[in-house]
């Protein structure tokens, strides 16, 4: 039962174009979201959140939008650089789920010249 | 450094072994967690402790597998008579108790990776 979808593996972008990366959810009760980014042999670390109150956060060159009715949420880095290349990561969790979070399978983002 | 640190980064055992990995985590975090990662795939809970109580334990965590956090602080992760399905990266991470509003962060280590033969 896979509660945090992330159906696209990979994304390929132009240095200096936007990248937009997506996540669908199934369980309404989730009122936190969050992605995380990951390169090789290091553990994941935090980029952003998002409160289930709110449709947007932003945070320099990243924003995060959450859609509540269609469960779904993407992450927008613009302008998207090769530094950004590594796989991202989203998640959810549940308000005094003591931050249990439930990760998707992720999608690695590559940013070329 | 003050993040959270992972012992060893990489262990092969053969199956049948038994295996321990250890975690510290950030020094005031009272909630530590650890995940397990395979391959083309997003890390899955295992298991977490608020201070030195084990608070619920994933259904992944087989019998083979049993983790302590005996005084609050570090944390290890045994894994008995090994298979080679148990290979992967084993997380870990911590996080504070914060009051609202709470970004449900976690930190995470740098990994165990575990490889069965």
């Amino acid at each position: 039962d896979q509660q945090v979808k992330q159906n696209s593996p990979s994304l390929s972008v132009q240095e200096g174009r936007i990248s937009i990366l997506n996540c669908d959810y199934t369980n309404s009760m989730f009122d936190y979201f969050l992605w995380y980014k990951k390169y090789p042999a290091e553990g994941p670390t935090f980029l952003i959140s998002i409160s289930s109150i709110k449709d947007k956060n932003e945070d320099g060159r990243f924003t995060v939008f959450l859609n509540k009715s269609a469960k779904h949420l993407s992450l927008h880095i613009v302008p998207s650089q090769p530094g950004d290349s590594a796989v991202y990561f989203c998640a959810a969790s549940f308000s005094g789920g003591y931050n249990k979070l439930i990760f998707g399978a992720g999608t690695r983002l590559a940013v070329h010249p | 450094d003050t993040g959270v640190s992972q012992d060893p980064r990489h262990k092969i055992t053969k199956r049948g072994q038994n295996v321990t990995f250890r975690c510290d985590p950030i020094s005031e975090h009272n909630r530590l967690y650890w995940y397990r990662q395979t391959l083309g795939q997003g890390p899955e809970f295992l298991t977490y402790f608020q201070n030195e109580a084990q608070l619920e334990k994933s259904r992944l965590l087989s019998d083979r597998f049993s983790a302590e956090r005996p005084k609050g602080s570090f944390s290890t992760l045994e894994i008995q008579r090994t298979e080679q399905g148990d290979s992967a990266m084993y997380l870990c991470a911590s996080s504070l108790v914060l009051p609202s509003p709470n970004t449900g962060e976690l930190f995470f280590g740098e990994g165990s990776r575990l490889t069965v033969l």
